[in-house]
């Protein structure tokens, strides 16, 4: 999974209950990424951040939040605002090699909410 | 397991044949294209990428092919094994687009012995 860890694999929670996801890598990249999978859609970015100590919204920030205190961590905490937060959530580093940004995956965690 | 991939495009194929997978990108003026695999319940490996500039690119068993004209990308896997079946889907990225990518739904490839 190119030196990045989430944790757990899965998260059970109950309704009104926020939780937070762990993302750690190892890689030395500058930036991060959270996304959501729903089935039969592509990937939906929530949140990203390029460099410590500052993240920006991405297309479905609402209900969620993050920091990034240290380059290795970028944890995302999914509150009780969000509405829908039964989903699979990958977190994502880059690197610039050659001008362009490289992507790399964790294994994800499959969060479920009843 | 895992319940990503329902209702995705499915492609069947026999063992040991050739597999195309296709993507239609968005946007024209993206810069990089990659594909990627991602098999239940983990998350997306890199299989190969390309650059606007070029229209080829091979690597081992995969070849992706970029159509800019009508804005196709596809990916080509020789001898499909097994172990090929998996979502495959495709990102591009736009440099005006904060630097970061946009991915489609994917095709689930299901290799039949």
């Amino acid at each position: 999974d190119g030196g990045i860890t989430q944790s757990p694999k899965y998260l059970f929670r109950k309704e009104g209950q926020n939780v937070t996801l762990s993302c750690e890598q190892n890689l030395n990249h500058d930036a991060m990424y959270w996304y959501r999978q729903d089935p039969g859609q592509g990937l939906r970015l929530i949140y990203y951040s390029q460099i410590v100590n500052d993240f920006q919204k991405g297309d479905i920030a609402e209900g969620y939040s993050v920091s990034r205190e240290k380059k290795e961590s970028f944890p995302l905490t999914v509150t009780s605002a969000q509405k829908n937060p039964t989903a699979f959530y990958l977190c994502a580093s880059s690197g610039r090699t050659g001008g362009i940004d490289e992507q790399y995956f964790g294994p994800g965690t499959r969060l479920t909410v009843t | 397991g895992e319940s990503v991939g329902l209702h995705l495009p499915t492609l069947s194929v026999q063992e040991g044949d050739n597999s195309i997978i296709n993507c239609a990108y968005s946007n024209s003026a993206s810069d990089y294209f990659i594909w990627y695999k991602q098999e239940s319940g983990k998350g997306p490996q890199f299989i190969i990428d390309i650059r606007s500039n070029m229209d080829k690119r091979q690597g081992q068993r995969v070849t992706v092919l970029l159509n800019k004209t009508v804005k196709h990308l596809s990916l080509q896997i020789a001898a499909t094994q097994p172990g090929d079946s998996a979502v495959y889907f495709c990102a591009e990225f736009l440099y005006n687009y904060g630097q970061n990518f946009v991915f489609g739904p994917g095709t689930r490839l299901s290799v039949l012995p």
